[in-house]
């Protein structure tokens, strides 16, 4: 099973800063197989990126992922008030599954 | 407009069944695997398994954590997919989202439920 570590576990950041989220796989992530998905309170996931570096429909080019292997990043360029919330990140190239445990970024 | 729209989530005590249908629309049901995530109370994301297309032979697979109590169905002429979880454990409370993924399941979910809760407790 590969086990994926997120880091921080909480950024405090102010609007219009930088957002650095790092993702880093136990074992290399076959084909970039790696996911981002942003979930705000009381609503469901949803994919910001895909194949480690491709936005999903309709996300705003603030969101950007990069990385290869074992090693992800999510960076958000400049945050926004509703980008305020808790991300995960996915491997989906190997069963089983498997989900980073989340990064909250919350207001300073 | 792509709609997953879960049903069939509530109270139920350990050991007992439950079954939690995924009603799709706005695409080709068929031509996608669809999967279930879960999310215990406070807690991060979990992996639950997915069933393929037929174009894939209809597979499934599962967490070890359910293997052996959940299975993943579909009905592609009712466009709905099915979780059917046995002998419940307490430890299976959580949020149930059924998510659309590629044809195989090895593929991102582009499509959220808005998911259905479930409570195991006596």
């Amino acid at each position: 099973e590969i086990v994926l570590t997120q880091s921080p576990g909480t950024l405090s950041l102010s609007p219009g800063e930088r957002a650095t989220l790092s993702c880093r796989a136990s074992q290399s992530v076959s084909s970039s197989f790696l996911a981002w998905y942003q979930q705000k309170p009381g609503q469901a996931p949803r994919l910001l990126i895909y194949g480690a570096s491709s936005r999903a429909t309709g996300i705003p080019d603030r969101f950007s992922g990069s990385g290869s292997g074992t090693d992800f990043i999510l960076t958000i360029s400049r945050l926004e008030p509703e980008d305020f919330a808790v991300y995960y990140c996915q491997q989906y190239g190997s069963s089983p599954l498997t989900f980073g445990g989340g990064t909250k970024v919350e207001i300073k | 407009e792509v709609q997953l729209v879960e049903s069939g989530g509530g109270l139920v005590q350990p050991g007992r069944s439950l079954r939690l249908s995924c009603t799709a629309s706005g695409f080709i049901f068929g031509d996608y695997a669809m999967s279930w995530v879960r999310q215990a109370p406070g807690k991060g994301l979990e992996w639950v398994g997915f069933i393929s297309s037929k174009t894939y032979g209809g597979t499934t697979e599962n967490a070890a954590s359910v293997k052996g109590r959940f299975t993943i169905s579909r009905d592609d002429s009712k466009s709905i997919a099915y979780l059917q979880m046995n002998s419940l454990k307490t430890e299976d409370t959580a949020v149930y989202y059924c998510t659309r993924v590629g044809r195989n399941g090895y593929n991102k979910g582009d499509y959220w439920g808005q998911g259905a809760l479930v409570t195991v407790s006596s």
